[in-house]
């Protein structure tokens, strides 16, 4: 069965660095999104991405925050300064099509950040 | 914001019982979702239930969509130790983008 797969699964990394977490999204998916969950809380929505472009983003996703297509497999989400307050596990997810009026999201296993 | 909030936070039962869990959400919605999560896993589709249907069943699962409240349940009949995860509500309106709540933690216990 077609899996979304991120990488790395685990990422430590010192306040104020850069982070690039990759994601891999269904082949024949064209919407793809970035959510975060802060250990025990809710998922939170940060970016969508279609057609080559940022189709919609919460408050969240500011200007720390970046997503690239850079080729026709790889979604990635860049944080240019690390804040303790990043550390969360970070949600790749992707869609067929809402056509249908439905949108039902596939996603990957999630990629941890901890911020020291 | 029209995102659930599922109740109750946690759940304990017995192999072989019930297990409900409930979202509510505050704006009229296209879509509701239920997902799954295992510890430290990505979510998991479920069901999906548009707003025009009230109730839909999928293997143990039946979900029901009251409109005129605001809310839905998720049921799981006869649950499996393998059951135990936390179950989120995902609602979309007019971008179709999935809004998650908090989630129900449920443990069943053999």
């Amino acid at each position: 069965e077609p899996e979304v797969t991120q990488t790395p699964s685990h990422q430590v990394t010192q306040m104020g660095q850069e982070v690039i977490l990759r994601c891999v999204p269904i082949s024949n998916h064209l919407y793809f999104y970035w959510y975060r969950q802060i250990l025990g809380q809710k998922v939170e929505f940060l970016v969508s991405f279609y057609n080559n472009e940022i189709s919609e983003k919460s408050e969240i996703f500011d200007d720390q925050f970046s997503v690239e297509r850079p080729d026709g497999s790889n979604f990635t989400l860049k944080i240019r300064s690390t804040k303790l307050e990043d550390s969360a596990m970070y949600f790749c997810a992707s869609s067929r099509d809402v056509s249908s009026g439905a949108n039902v999201l596939t996603f990957g296993a999630g990629s941890r950040l901890t911020v020291l | 914001s029209q995102q659930g909030e599922e109740d109750p936070q946690a759940l304990s039962i017995q192999e072989g019982e019930n297990a409900t869990m409930n979202c509510s959400y505050k704006t009229s919605i296209n879509n509701l979702q239920w997902y799954r999560q295992n510890s430290g896993r990505g979510l998991v589709h479920l069901i999906l239930i548009r707003s025009n249907e009230r109730e839909k069943h999928s293997g143990r699962l039946r979900v029901t969509l009251d409109t005129s409240k605001k809310s839905s349940s998720l049921l799981i009949t006869a649950s499996r130790a393998a059951d135990t995860a936390s179950y989120f509500c995902a609602t979309d309106k007019g971008s179709y983008i999935p809004t998650f709540g908090r989630g129900t933690s449920l443990i069943v216990h053999p």
